[in-house]
């Protein structure tokens, strides 16, 4: 099990928007930033947004961040099919057993 | 161009130990923290821990703690993980990633290509 939960999978026509949610607790994710990752298939995983919502130098403005509370949103406008990959939240968790750096399970994006 | 270059893919048995290397170019390997993450065959990220290439000083995640060993050369741009007592779950993808701050910031911005490590009797 992971420390942050999303959903297994989303799915989106090209052109349109999706959304990833990603949710925590106070011992991570609503008392740290968060930062999202995109793993194409068969490769390393690519930072995507940090500090809950600024982008690496390359990384286009489709890609956008937020987060609420203990929960936190990566948003993807203008799909297109290179966009199909997995996407991962991350975050700092506070708690001895699972910390310093904890990841979410993971969210298999298909543009259909 | 920045890349990090791991070694290549190992069997091992369960009770042995393993070496990754990850060989840094295109910047001052001494100036950014080394964390090492790794991703069993369709499962998640899970991060092991970093080193800080300048100091040779590390941190690791408690799960990892007692059978984990990060260490670099300077000499050669090059860090190191060395996990030991290996078991079948340790068998994943092992990924060198370079800190994305000039001080520790646990963002990742630079990633090797992964090495795999499979642990089979």
């Amino acid at each position: 099990q992971s420390v942050l939960t999303q959903p297994p999978s989303v799915s989106a026509a090209p052109g349109q928007k999706v959304t990833i949610s990603c949710s925590g607790s106070s011992s991570n994710i609503g008392n740290n930033y968060v930062s999202w990752y995109q793993q194409l298939p068969g490769t390393a995983p690519k930072l995507l947004i940090y500090d809950n919502n600024k982008r690496p130098s390359g990384i286009p403005d489709r890609f956008s961040g937020s987060k609420s509370g203990t929960s936190a949103t990566l948003g993807i406008t203008g799909l297109q099919t290179g966009d199909e990959a997995d996407y991962y939240c991350g975050t700092w968790d506070s708690s001895l057993s699972a910390g310093p750096v904890v990841f979410g399970g993971g969210t298999k994006l298909t543009v259909l | 161009q920045v890349q990090l270059v791991q070694s290549g893919a190992e069997v091992k048995k369960p009770g042995a130990s393993v070496k990754v290397s990850c060989k840094a170019s295109g910047y001052t390997f001494t100036g950014y923290y080394m964390h090492w993450v790794r991703q069993a065959p369709g499962q998640g990220l899970e991060w092991m821990g970093w080193i800080n290439p300048n100091s040779g000083g590390t941190n690791y995640a408690q799960k990892f703690q007692g059978r984990v060993t990060m260490t670099r050369d300077t000499s050669i741009s090059t860090a190191y993980m060395e996990l030991s007592r290996l078991r079948s779950d340790d068998t994943a993808v092992y990924y060198c990633a370079r800190d994305l701050g000039k001080g520790l910031s646990y963002y990742m911005d630079v990633w090797g290509k992964g090495t795999t490590v499979t642990v089979s009797s």
